[in-house]
């Protein structure tokens, strides 16, 4: 099936500063890719849907100046976190949506903010 | 690895009830989720069960939980064209999940 990576797979962080994670789709070409964060032992959820060439479109309660969503090309999809803190500590996963509207899901970002 | 499997496809008529079966590995899972993604959209929670009940219900959802056999399924009742969409299980400590059934409900 195809393969969805995310980079890097854990990250810690001093409060205050940034932090970018990657997504990528390495054998097709992905419209829309979904964020999506969890925090331990809890379900997954949906932070914004993040569409190639257009604005991310975020989920209620996700502050879209936080969580900065771009995706710039058909293959790539970043979040970048500003100004973290510990409470923004969670699992991270991304997915991609294929021509079938089948799901691929990425291994999963740690981050971990001091 | 551990894995959680389902089948891909089901088709069912307006008004009858869909069963969507799921098998897991983990026996450790503490939660076992179920998710729906309706076209174009990201994975919804639709509904979750704890590692030591046999059985949920809400509304026309019921889940059924075999731990023994390790398998996890949904119900729902009275199956509407609005509940054409696939459905994903996972468990909850390593975050693995199905590949996601694809419901097909025709009128």
């Amino acid at each position: 099936g195809a393969v969805v990576s995310q980079h890097p797979s854990w990250v810690i962080c001093k409060s205050g500063t940034s932090v970018k994670i990657e997504c990528r789709s390495l054998d097709f070409q992905a419209t829309t890719m979904f964020w999506y964060r969890q925090f331990p032992k809890q379900s997954l959820m949906l932070m914004a849907t993040s569409n190639e060439g257009s604005k991310a479109t975020y989920e209620q309660g996700v502050e879209k100046d936080k969580f900065l969503i771009n995706h710039a090309s058909l293959t790539l999809s970043t979040l970048t976190v500003t100004s973290a803190h510990p409470e923004d500590s969670s699992f991270y996963i991304c997915s991609a949506s294929g021509n079938h509207n089948e799901q691929f899901f990425g291994p999963g970002t740690r981050l971990t903010v001091l | 690895g551990e894995d959680v499997e389902q089948s891909l496809f089901l088709s069912v008529r307006e008004g009858d009830s869909s069963v969507i079966n799921c098998t897991y590995t983990d026996s450790s899972s503490t939660y076992l989720y179920w998710y729906k993604q309706e076209p174009g959209a990201g994975l919804q929670l639709l509904t979750y069960i704890f590692s030591n009940m046999d059985m949920k219900q809400d509304q026309r959802l019921t889940v059924l939980l075999n731990k023994k056999d390790k398998h996890l399924s949904l119900r729902i009742a009275d199956t509407q064209t609005g509940d054409s969409a696939i459905y994903f299980c996972a468990e909850n400590d390593d975050m693995r999940f199905g590949a996601g059934t694809r419901l097909t409900v025709k009128p």
